[in-house]
């Protein structure tokens, strides 16, 4: 069965430092989402991506996060300038097409030191 | 951001018995509604949805209500088995958006043998 997935499944990095979580949808999939899950909280929404561009994002998602789909598999998480609040699980899901049910990757913990 | 509320942050039930999740949400666009399942330190699994349009889905051992005018949805789980235990996400989307999820804080179902 086609599953979502996501690399690292763990990282730790420095406060200030650059991070990139990747993702691989589900193939035939044209929705593309990040969430995160801080530690004991919801999980949020980050952002979403359809035809190559972002549809929504949240408070959440400054200037210091980016995403992009550089090919026609994977869909990246960039964090510019990491803060100590960014560590959470990083979840990565994807979509066939709206109305339908969203998949999740298995997740990136980060961890900011 | 209390629109997708689940007040039991825990349940036990014994095992062949029913289980219960309840969930609530204030957000009157919401008309898609999922229940994920998530093991610690995975992603959330899809389990069962159901558009606004139904008062009811079911899916072998799993059966989703919707109370669309006491904005009020409920997994029931029968037999509950041990292997379901679990934390359960309520999660919801909104037509015309770009259909994320608003997830609940989760339920934490524990199926004692």
């Amino acid at each position: 069965e086609p599953e979502v997935t996501q690399t690292p499944s763990h990282q730790v990095t420095q406060m200030g430092q650059e991070v990139i979580l990747r993702c691989v949808p589900i193939s035939n999939h044209l929705y593309f989402y990040w969430y995160r899950q801080i530690l004991g909280q919801k999980v949020e929404f980050l952002v979403s991506f359809y035809n190559n561009e972002i549809s929504e994002k949240s408070e959440i998602f400054d200037d210091q996060f980016s995403v992009e789909r550089p090919d026609g598999s994977n869909f990246t998480l960039k964090i510019r300038s990491t803060k100590l609040e960014d560590s959470a699980m990083y979840f990565c899901a994807s979509m066939f097409r709206s109305d339908e049910t969203q998949y999740f990757g298995p997740g990136t913990r980060l961890l900011v030191l | 951001d209390q629109q997708v509320k689940q007040n039991s942050p825990s349940l036990s039930v014994q095992e062949g018995r029913i289980s219960i999740l309840n969930c609530d949400y204030t957000n009157s666009m919401f008309d898609y509604f999922l229940w994920y399942k998530k093991y610690p330190a995975e992603g959330p699994t899809f389990l069962i949805s159901i558009s606004s349009i139904k008062d009811k889905n079911e899916d072998g051992r799993f059966t989703v209500f919707l109370n669309k005018s006491a904005k009020h949805l409920s997994l029931h789980i029968v037999p509950s088995q041990p292997g379901d235990s679990a934390v359960y996400f309520c999660a919801a989307s909104a037509h015309g958006s770009a259909r994320q999820l608003t997830f609940g804080s989760g339920t934490q179902l524990t199926v004692l043998p």
